[in-house]
């Protein structure tokens, strides 16, 4: 499959688990990010990579870690998550961080029990 | 840093008809305008874009048009069709650190038959 592409497409756990979201993207870009969609709020930037390389943490709390192990590959690690943490996750790419054109996953759907 | 309000949180119209969606921002140096269509279950996706040298953009029946002086922009979709049913959400680059985008809360379109 071309694009970004996200699993799992769905998941639930429980506050005490540690589980883990991927993304792939398959169209060369540069940059990476992961976004919170929460029901009646804006899509709110949570991280940024650009060649692999974190450019911006925007006050996410430390049970969010991020990974970016190369410019096609990013995980999000999720470790003692609240139940308001509950919301889509979504992935998105561009070419360079200066934000053109985002390319976004399909996201995963996160309840937090 | 860059705040997008946007207008209506909702909207529903009759097929045939016209939609017009609308967003301010706050930062005046903000450059880069694009607006995301995200249907049911499915990822957002770019639909238009415009900068801050353009007055107005046309593709098909969507148009997109930006009145720097009062910081707002709006989305026009003319002869709307059910497949336009979906939630919007306009974004503005301000002239923060990492130039990111920053998100409108989003308007849900329904169109009518």
């Amino acid at each position: 499959e071309t694009g970004v592409t996200q699993t799992p497409r769905h998941l639930v756990m429980g506050m005490t688990n540690k589980k883990s979201l991927k993304c792939e993207q398959h169209l060369g870009h540069n940059a990476m990010y992961w976004y919170k969609q929460s029901a009646k709020k804006p899509l709110e930037l949570m991280f940024v990579y650009n060649f692999k390389e974190q450019t911006e943490n925007n006050s996410v709390p430390s049970r969010f870690s991020p990974e970016c192990p190369n410019s096609s590959h990013l995980f999000l690690h999720l470790h003692t998550l609240q139940p308001e943490d509950s919301a889509l996750y979504l992935c998105a790419s561009s070419l360079r961080t200066t934000n053109e054109k985002l390319f976004f996953g399909s996201g995963t759907q996160l309840s937090v029990l | 840093g860059e705040n997008v309000e946007q207008h209506p949180s909702t909207l529903s119209v009759q097929e045939g008809d016209s939609a017009v969606i609308k967003c301010t921002y706050s930062d005046s140096a903000s450059n880069y305008f694009p607006w995301y269509k995200q249907e049911l279950g499915k990822r957002p996706q770019l639909i238009i874009d415009i900068r801050s040298n353009v007055g107005e953009k046309k593709d098909q029946r969507i148009a997109v048009t930006l009145n720097k002086t009062a910081k707002h922009f709006s989305l026009h979709i003319t002869e709307t069709q059910p497949e336009d049913s979906a939630v919007y959400f306009c974004a503005a680059r301000g002239n923060n650190a990492g130039n990111m985008l920053t998100f409108g809360g989003g308007t849900r379109l329904m169109v009518k038959p």
